[in-house]
């Protein structure tokens, strides 16, 4: 079953430092897109980077990138020169299909915290 | 070009009421879906609607409605309040949730109406 799995409830990092938010999936469909948001405590969930199973590049958006290694099933998201208003949950998740059409599925979410 | 816009924003109801909520997707965009978000069980799947046609449904019960209309705006409707129901409702947009996995059917999501029932 497709599955996206983030182990780390909590991170902390200090401003302008860089960081590494964890993401691993599992499907044995060849083609999927993952994707990773943003959700400060207002709610709103901000998309901020996306990757097709076949794209071979990995996906750069300003400051994110997602560090794609198909073998290994992970999509980590790094983030680059922290800053104060990057606190906020990240969540990843992928899109893949099923049953004609598709479906998404999300992680629990990671905790950010930048640290002045 | 305008976000995916969700109304209301925040709204206590009292149990046993009933609620809607709106979504009105990014203009062009014919799939909806909604989430129901938790401190405890995270993002959920309630369902998804394609040109006025529910595609996908999650695990809920039948208490959790909804439809959309032509023009792609979407409801929900949750009857029967229980306190359980209060969470963080998300509302999701896409170009085509049928075809291609490519970036430009990216999800786009609301800011999200919370609902607290007491």
């Amino acid at each position: 079953a497709q599955k996206i799995t983030q182990t780390q409830p909590g991170m902390f990092v200090q401003e302008k430092e860089a960081v590494t938010l964890d993401c691993t999936y599992d499907t044995s469909d060849p083609s999927y897109g993952l994707f990773w948001y943003k959700q400060p405590s207002s709610g709103e969930m901000i998309f901020l980077i996306y990757q097709g199973s076949y794209d071979q590049q990995n996906a750069t958006e300003g400051r994110y990138s997602l560090n794609f290694q198909k073998a290994r099933k992970s999509a980590n998201l790094v983030i680059s020169a922290s800053q104060l208003g990057d606190s906020a949950m990240y969540f990843c998740a992928m899109r893949f299909h099923s049953g004609g059409y598709q479906k998404v599925t999300f992680g629990i979410g990671t905790k950010l915290q930048v640290i002045p | 070009k305008a976000g995916v816009t969700q109304t209301p924003r925040y709204l206590i109801k009292t149990r046993g009421q009933q609620v809607t909520l709106s979504c009105s997707p990014i203009s062009g965009h014919r799939s909806v879906s909604w989430y129901q978000q938790t401190p405890g069980q995270g993002l959920q799947f309630l369902f998804e609607y394609f040109s006025e046609t529910q595609r996908n449904k999650g695990n809920f019960p039948g208490r959790f409605s909804g439809r959309q209309f032509s023009n792609s705006r979407s409801e929900m409707n949750v009857s029967t309040l229980e306190l359980g129901d209060s969470a963080l409702y998300l509302c999701a947009s896409s170009f085509d949730g049928t075809g291609s996995l490519l970036s430009g059917n990216t999800i786009y999501f609301g800011e999200g109406s919370w609902l607290t029932v007491v």
